[in-house]
C-alpha cells in the first residue's frame, strides 16, 4: 500500500524558508504514471494546491506562489522536497503531500507549520 | 471572483439526497473540464471520490460507493456531486477541483451536516 509522509519543522520564523519533506513507501516516485504534489490549507479553511513535480524534475506551481516556491524530486531517496521562502503568518497551513494521476488519489496524513516569530 | 465556487454549507437529513453544486467562474466553460470531488472529515486529509466530465468520461474512486455521482448543469455553468440515500458518516466537507492552464484549482468548499 502506497504512504507519503510529510516531515519537517512544525515553527518557522517570517522572512525565513519553509522545508518540508515528503517520503514515499510502498511504490517508486519514478513511475511515469504520477506526478507528486504539495496541497496547503490554513486553519479552518480551503485547500490551496501549491505545485507538482514529475519524477524526471519537471515542474508546476500555483502562479500566485510562483516566485517563492521550489519543489525538487531525490529518486534515490524516494523523496520530493518543499521549499517556500520569505514566509509570511499567512502561510500558515497544514501542508500536504499527495501523488496525483490526474486526480490526487493517495494524501499524506499532513503536518501543520506555524509561521511565528 | 474565486474560479471554483461551492455554497459554504448544506443540511440535509438521513436518508435524503444532497446536491453539491461547484460553479465556474464566467469565462471558464464547464462543458469543457472534468470535475474532481473530494471528502475531508476533520482531522484527515482530503480523499478523492469520483470525477466527471461527461456520461463517457467519468470515474469512481476506489472503494467509493455508488450513492456518489456526479453529473452537470451547462446552463448554471456547474459541476454537481449528488450524494443519495444521506447517512451520517457523510457529514463532511466537499472540494470540487479542476485542472486549469495547467495548475489545479480547488473550490471553496462545501460542509455538508447530516440532521
Amino acid at each position: 500500500q502506497l504512504q507519503l509522509q510529510e516531515s519537517g519543522p512544525g515553527l518557522v520564523k517570517p522572512s525565513e524558508t519553509l522545508s518540508l519533506t515528503c517520503t514515499v513507501s510502498g511504490g517508486s516516485i519514478s513511475s511515469s504514471s504520477y506526478y507528486w504534489g504539495w496541497i496547503r490549507q490554513p486553519p479552518g479553511k480551503g485547500l490551496e494546491w501549491i505545485g507538482s513535480i514529475y519524477y524526471s524534475g519537471s515542474t508546476y506551481y500555483n502562479p500566485s506562489l510562483k516566485s517563492r516556491v521550489t519543489i525538487s524530486v531525490d529518486t534515490s531517496k524516494n523523496q520530493f522536497s518543499l521549499k517556500l521562502s520569505s514566509v509570511t503568518a499567512a502561510d500558515t497551513a497544514v501542508y500536504y503531500c499527495a501523488r496525483r494521476s490526474f486526480e490526487f488519489d493517495y494524501w499524506g496524513q499532513g503536518t501543520l507549520v506555524t509561521v511565528s516569530s | 471572483q474565486a474560479v471554483l465556487t461551492q455554497p459554504s454549507s448544506l443540511s440535509a437529513s438521513p436518508g435524503a439526497s444532497a446536491s453539491l453544486t461547484c460553479t465556474l467562474r464566467s469565462g471558464i466553460n464547464v462543458g469543457t473540464y472534468r470535475i474532481y470531488w473530494y471528502q475531508q472529515k476533520p482531522g484527515s486529509p482530503p480523499q478523492y471520490l469520483l470525477r466527471y466530465k461527461s456520461d463517457s468520461d467519468k470515474q469512481q474512486g476506489s472503494g467509493v460507493p455508488s450513492r456518489f455521482s456526479g453529473s452537470k448543469d451547462a446552463s448554471a455553468n456547474a459541476g454537481i456531486l449528488l450524494i443519495s440515500g444521506l447517512q451520517s458518516e457523510d457529514e463532511a466537507d466537499y472540494y470540487c477541483m479542476i485542472w486549469h492552464s495547467s495548475a489545479s484549482v480547488f473550490g471553496t468548499g462545501t460542509k455538508v451536516t447530516v440532521l
